[in-house]
């Protein structure tokens, strides 16, 4: 298995530009998660699908920011439009139904707006 | 009450040492508490993990701790090696909800 497939690696826009995160989940993985990680912050939890239907987006930071998951292998994260603040690295992580099997992360998205 | 406080924010040990992580929780319900290991550029990793209803699992050089009653646990590598060098979160989520709260990492490197 591949495991949790992000793409792309590096994104370094400017400011006030639309930005296109994109996740694959292991194959038979119900839930997917979106998080965010900062020095200040840590991982922050922005977005939970389960069977491809978002269940909480609680933690996902202002309207600024969407998420899709449009079939069950594949998912997207969406800010528009982009801010400096918003410089992280960007985490997919799946699991199968049932969190206790803990989180397969990928390997991320180093997100950078200047 | 959703905190996990970690500690240290750093360490530093001696190859062959052990290094030991702290986590502290309030809320009695969590249930579940895996730790995770990232490497610069990866994501975390699950390590290992422990229900409250054990007060120690060992996988190969990990072990962790639990005290139900103080309500902390720990992660303890023994034979540290250089390869563990990494980031360590602990974290702890309630049966039948989905959510993780990590703790704020422990940057550990161990020297050759």
């Amino acid at each position: 298995d591949a495991g949790v497939i992000q793409s792309p690696r590096h994104e370094v826009t400017e400011m006030g530009q639309e930005v296109t995160l994109r996740c694959k989940p292991i194959s038979g993985h119900n839930s997917l998660f979106w998080y965010r990680q900062t020095m200040m912050r840590g991982l922050e939890l922005l977005i939970y699908f389960n069977n491809n239907v978002p269940i909480d987006d609680s933690g996902m930071p202002e309207d600024r920011f969407s998420a899709k998951m449009p079939n069950a292998s594949f998912s997207t994260l969406k800010i528009q439009p982009s801010e400096p603040r918003d410089s992280a690295v960007y985490f997919c992580a799946s699991s199968p139904t049932g969190h206790n099997y803990g989180y397969t992360f990928g390997s991320g998205t180093r997100l950078t707006v200047v | 009450q959703q905190q996990v406080k970690q500690s240290p924010q750093s360490l530093i040990v001696q190859k062959g040492g052990i290094s030991i992580i702290n986590c502290a929780y309030e809320n009695t319900a969590f249930d579940y508490f895996p730790w995770y290991q990232q490497f610069p550029g990866k994501g975390p990793a699950l390590l290992i993990a422990i229900r409250p209803d054990v007060s120690e699992k060992k996988e190969g050089r990990f072990t962790i701790s639990f005290n139900k009653s103080a309500k902390q646990f720990s992660l303890h590598i023994m034979d540290s090696q250089p390869g563990d060098s990494a980031t360590y979160f602990c974290a702890a989520s309630t049966g039948g909800t989905y959510k993780y709260i990590f703790g704020t990492g422990t940057r550990l490197k161990v020297l050759a």
